[in-house]
């Protein structure tokens, strides 16, 4: 596509359930990384996947966060018995892998969950 | 380990004036430095990037940067801003050598422009 593409674009859910959030990156980008934006938190790493390398989980906050990243392209967020810290918008980017890291990364627009 | 801070949370200024955003970031190593803009309801745009070369940097919609590596700098200005500029910066490192490529962001500077 032209753009990271998120879905859904909006989520409600209440405390305890489960939710996905998906991530569909520009085409050809092997990178891909996601991230949460929490009011007054700013922009916190959650993780990131490269081509087969094993992914760098380290901002994963809790083992109720787990991503994957299937065929090297669209990615799921899960997030296990949900808590409402955990409202926050969550951002998918993606960037070209070759030519280092200066290259641009690019977002989505972002999920936005509510935990009620 | 890389910190950034962006030194002012909220910058109130009017219409036509100049501004100027600032960041500056810590880091063991060696980093590239971006400047990402978020409109109300969207997502991060990219403002412009350092990588190498000449310090001032231009990017998108007038805007500009210099990196200062003795002061670990990279502030972010404009000459004369519209309302339409109205919206959250973040200033943003990358380490040019590691194994992860992840984007270190700082706490975000609201930009108000007021009529």
């Amino acid at each position: 596509g032209a753009g990271v593409s998120q879905s859904p674009s909006n989520k409600v859910t209440e405390k305890g359930k489960d939710v996905e959030l998906r991530c569909d990156p520009i085409s050809g980008h092997t990178a891909l990384y996601w991230y949460r934006q929490s009011l007054g938190q700013g922009l916190e790493f959650l993780i990131y996947f490269q081509g087969n390398s094993a992914p760098d989980k380290s901002g994963l906050p809790s083992d109720r966060f787990s991503a994957e990243r299937t065929g090297g392209s669209v990615s799921t967020l899960t997030i296990q018995r949900t808590q409402q810290e955990d409202s926050a918008v969550y951002l998918c980017a993606s960037s070209l892998a070759t030519g280092g890291y200066g290259n641009t990364i690019y977002f989505g627009e972002g999920s936005w969950l509510t935990v009620v | 380990a890389q910190s950034v801070t962006q030194l002012d949370s909220q910058v109130p200024v009017f219409e036509e004036a100049p501004v100027e955003l600032r960041c500056n970031y810590s880091s063991s190593v060696s980093v590239y430095l971006f400047w990402y803009v978020q409109y109300p309801n969207q997502g991060l745009q990219l403002l412009l990037k350092y990588l190498s070369g000449s310090t001032l940097v231009k990017g998108i919609n007038g805007f500009e940067a210099e990196f200062n590596k003795s002061q670990t700098s990279f502030h972010l200005r404009k000459p004369s801003v519209h309302i339409s500029d109205t919206a959250e910066y973040f200033c943003a490192v990358r380490p040019i050598s590691s194994n992860t490529g992840k984007l270190i962001f700082g706490q975000g500077t609201t930009l108000q422009v007021k009529p």
